[in-house]
Order: C-alpha cells, then sequence, then structure tokens
C-alpha cells in the first residue's frame, strides 16, 4: 500500500529559529516528491518538487532533501517567521498513473511563536 | 496565485438539503479534482476529470456527485447533506510541467469550501 508518513505531527518553535520536517514514503514507482504549505481554512500552495535524480532544492528560506534509495524527505526552514506558521504537507506521485495521482501525508502543523 | 475558485467558502445546512460546491478555473486546465479533508487529516481524492464529459470516482468512496460539461467548471453536488458530510472539500485542477527530460503534474488547489451539517 503506497504510504506517506511525517513526523513530528506537530511543532512549535520560536520566531528566528530553524526547524526540520521529515517524510518517509513507500509509493512505488516514484516519481516526484512535493511539499506542500497548507494555511488555515486554505488550499495547499506548492513549495518544492523534486524527482528522483534530484537531492536538494530550495526555494528561499525552505530547503527539501531527497533520499530516493531511502525513501526520505525533509523540509528545512530558516530563519523561521511567523507566517510560517501552517500545516506542511509531504506529497509523493507514483510513475504508473496518467492522472499523476498525489498520495499525501497528513501533515506537520508548524506554530511559530514570536 | 492560481485561477481557482471555490464557492461557497463556509456553508453551514441543516440534514437533508442539497447542495452544490462550485468550482471554476480559468487556466484552461483540462484535469481537475475534488479532494476531501478532514482537520489533521491527509486529502483523500474524492472526484477527478481528464475533461469535459469525463468524470471518475477517486480512492475515497463519496456519496457526492460531480459534473463537467465546462473545461472551467467542476461542480460537486450532494443530494442530501448529513453530517458525516460535514468537512474541507478542496477543488484542483493541473498541467503537466516540463522538467528536464521528465515532466510532472503540478496541481493547483482552491481555497477550499468548509462545510458544516447540523
Amino acid at each position: 500500500k503506497n504510504q506517506v508518513e511525517q513526523s513530528p505531527q506537530s511543532l512549535i518553535i520560536l520566531e528566528g529559529k530553524n526547524c526540520t520536517l521529515q517524510c518517509n514514503y513507500t509509493v512505488s514507482p516514484f516519481s516526484n516528491l512535493r511539499w506542500y504549505k497548507q494555511d488555515t481554512g486554505r488550499g495547499p500552495v506548492s513549495l518544492t518538487i523534486m524527482t528522483f535524480s534530484e537531492n536538494t532544492k530550495s526555494n528561499g528560506r525552505y530547503t527539501a532533501t531527497l533520499d530516493a534509495d531511502t525513501k526520505q524527505s525533509s523540509l528545512h526552514i530558516t530563519a523561521s517567521q511567523l507566517s510560517d506558521s501552517a500545516s506542511y504537507i509531504c506529497v509523493v506521485t507514483d510513475r504508473g498513473s496518467t492522472l499523476g495521482r498525489l498520495y499525501f501525508g497528513r501533515g506537520t502543523q508548524l506554530t511559530v511563536w514570536p | 496565485e492560481a485561477d481557482i475558485y471555490q464557492t461557497p467558502r463556509y456553508l453551514v445546512i441543516g440534514t437533508g438539503k442539497k447542495i452544490t460546491l462550485e468550482c471554476s478555473q480559468t487556466m484552461g486546465h483540462d484535469k481537475m479534482y475534488w479532494y476531501q479533508q478532514d482537520p489533521g487529516m491527509e486529502l483523500h481524492l474524492i472526484h477527478y476529470s481528464y475533461g469535459v464529459n469525463s468524470t471518475e470516482k477517486g480512492d475515497l468512496s463519496s456519496e457526492s456527485t460531480v459534473s463537467r460539461i465546462r473545461t472551467e467548471h467542476f461542480p460537486l453536488t450532494l443530494e442530501s447533506a448529513r453530517p458525516s458530510h460535514t468537512s474541507q472539500y478542496l477543488c484542483a485542477s493541473s498541467e503537466n510541467i516540463p522538467s528536464g527530460r521528465f515532466s510532472y503534474n503540478e496541481q493547483f488547489f482552491g481555497p477550499g469550501t468548509r462545510l458544516t451539517v447540523l
């Protein structure tokens, strides 16, 4: 069964600190892995996307890593801001689907305190 | 910001009512999707469409129905709402993005409709 597991479930950090979110997946055959940010009451917005040939990608203060061998990914947030408070969702696409089916993790709820 | 819209944003209704959640996109995307998301849980695909007159059931069984008469419009209907239908409903559309030797399917999400059935 294709699954995406994220940890921690929730995280509280102080403004200005760094943090790292984890994602493990079993989706196969693997196509790509994305990290989305979902603000409360909003739809997810894409932060990064990586194919199996990429092992790191940055988007401003967000840096995602991918180890396709161990099927693990991380999202590192540098110098956190209050606006980073959101749910961060790891999403994996399989290569066998013409639909581009996405498998979603449950997300890590990040809260940044001043 | 993606050009995909959902209305209403919030809806509180009584049991047994018929409701339609609207979703429209102005990007000309053929593929569109409906997801259901409960608090703290992952998104579950309930319907999708490859294009006009194409609709398919998703991974999660749903009593809702969808239609795709126009490319830009993908409404979801519940004939008789029940409290178990209380959830957030997210609409998305997608396009293929070239990336080196590969391409990937990029999905753009609407803001969602928060449905509460009393």
